[in-house]
């Protein structure tokens, strides 16, 4: 199975911080990646898939990039509805993947 | 809108066997892929399986000998069976939709439903 690793596990940030989050796969997977936001209590929703498709719907000042094994996710200005966690998931072979998730808290 | 909604018992005995469904409306089952991913209290997520409106099923290897995984055209649903359950299968279960172009990115989601195993 292909491991995904998120770094860093969680992240303490301000409302208008830039927020980095990577995602490292234990091999190629091209850009089959996909980036889903999970508050508590809730499903995981979808915001990006091939690695840096904004799915319809989803705020702008969310990014991501990279191919290959090494993956980001940007928000740019954090809203106060942007605290949750996130996780990257690889799409590029079975079984797809999670990675372990990164949770963004308030400051 | 599509809406994915889990049902079936919170509470599943040692050695039986776990039932859910999830209905979809807003759509037809005849076409997509359709998984069922599982999340332990406080850990991770878990693909489970899916089933591909044509017939094919594939399961995460760990769990193949226990799953099944089925889809009712007739009433839009489709189903998860998990045999032998144990303290480990405790988790919030998720059915979830996947576009044909890419059977792995889960757009629609249930809201969850928990199952505890316990006697």
């Amino acid at each position: 199975d292909i491991q995904m690793t998120q770094s860093p596990s969680s992240v303490s940030a301000s409302v208008g911080d830039r927020v980095t989050i990577t995602c490292r796969a234990s091999q190629d997977i091209s850009s089959w990646l996909a980036w889903y936001q999970q508050k508590p209590g809730k499903a995981p929703k979808v915001l990006i898939y091939a690695a840096s498709t904004l799915r319809s719907g989803v705020p702008s000042r969310f990014s991501g990039s990279g191919s290959g094994t090494d993956f980001t996710l940007t928000i740019s200005s954090l809203q106060p509805e942007d605290f949750a966690t996130y996780y990257c998931q690889q799409a590029n072979s079975f079984p797809p993947t999670f990675g372990q998730g990164t949770k963004v808290e308030i400051k | 809108q599509v809406q994915l909604q889990e049902s079936g018992p919170g509470l599943v005995k040692p050695s039986e066997t776990l039932s859910l469904t999830c209905t979809v409306s807003g759509d037809s089952i005849s076409s997509y892929y359709w998984s069922w991913v599982r999340q332990p209290p406080g850990k991770g997520l878990e693909w489970i399986g899916y089933f591909y409106y044509s017939g094919s099923t594939n399961y995460i290897p760990s769990l193949k000998s226990r799953v099944t995984i089925s889809l009712d055209t007739s009433k839009n649903q489709f189903s998860l069976k998990l045999s032998s359950v144990t303290a480990a299968d405790t988790a919030v279960y998720y059915c979830a939709r996947a576009p044909n172009w890419g059977r792995y990115y889960f757009d629609y989601w249930g809201q969850g439903t928990l199952v505890t195993v316990s006697s």
